[in-house]
């Protein structure tokens, strides 16, 4: 079935430091990608998304691009802040017969020190 | 003006109990879900529901029973709690189910705690 594999955590940082949070799917057809953001105590939220192959998702500083040759959609930030520690979560949706579903990755806890 | 909301916030019960865990969304979306996040963080799907029919069902136990009675609303009762059950559900909703780029915007969460 339809999968995401992401980055094991947890991941620290410093303060303007570049991130990279790597990021794989598989998939049948042409799912939409997505990352989303926890930060602590709340709910997820949409960071970014990208719909088809090529586009680019950016959202706050941070971007990923839709590549369907390598089947990857990994996050990066030029430059990281304090603010951005939270647990990151790539993710895919796509019809199933007539069903939708969102698959999450397993997701990766980003510390950033001062 | 919370787009999705789910009562309570946090649940603290004996095994065995019944208890019920209630969402609502305000953005008149088709499609609700609830998602189990375990303590490693891992989500996993457990209901989809479209225009209150079910219509994903995830290998979940079938004391887990939820209830739309109306689009806006997804309720989960969970009867006969076991302790590995706690975790923290989410509700989400989206506007169709599967479009392209379909997103899902999630509540607050719920932390179970089954002692």
């Amino acid at each position: 079935g339809d999968s995401v594999t992401q980055m094991e955590g947890p991941v620290t940082l410093s303060e303007e430091a570049f991130l990279t949070i790597n990021c794989t799917y598989t998939a049948t057809g042409y799912p939409s990608l997505f990352w989303y953001v926890q930060y602590p105590g709340e709910g997820l939220q949409l960071l970014l998304k990208a719909t088809k192959a090529d586009d680019k998702g950016s959202n706050k500083g941070f971007e990923a691009t839709y590549r369907k040759e390598t089947t990857s959609f990994h996050l990066e930030k030029g430059s990281v802040q304090v603010s951005d520690s939270a647990v990151y979560f790539c993710a895919l949706s796509g019809r199933y017969s007539s069903a939708s579903k969102i698959i999450f990755g397993s997701g990766t806890r980003l510390s950033i020190r001062p | 003006d919370t787009a999705v909301s789910q009562t309570p916030k946090y649940l603290v019960t004996q095994m065995g109990n019944d208890k019920s865990i209630k969402c609502e969304q305000n953005l008149g979306h088709d499609t609700m879900y609830w998602y189990k996040q375990d303590s490693k963080k891992f989500l996993k799907i457990m209901f989809s529901y479209n225009n209150k029919e079910l219509i994903i069902n995830e290998t979940v136990p079938n004391r887990f029973s939820p209830k739309s009675p109306d689009k806006a609303h997804l309720n989960l009762h969970i009867n006969s709690l076991e302790l590995g059950d706690s975790a923290v559900y989410f509700c989400a909703s989206s506007r169709e189910p599967g479009g392209a780029g379909t997103e899902a915007f999630f509540g607050q969460g719920t932390r179970l705690t089954v002692v």
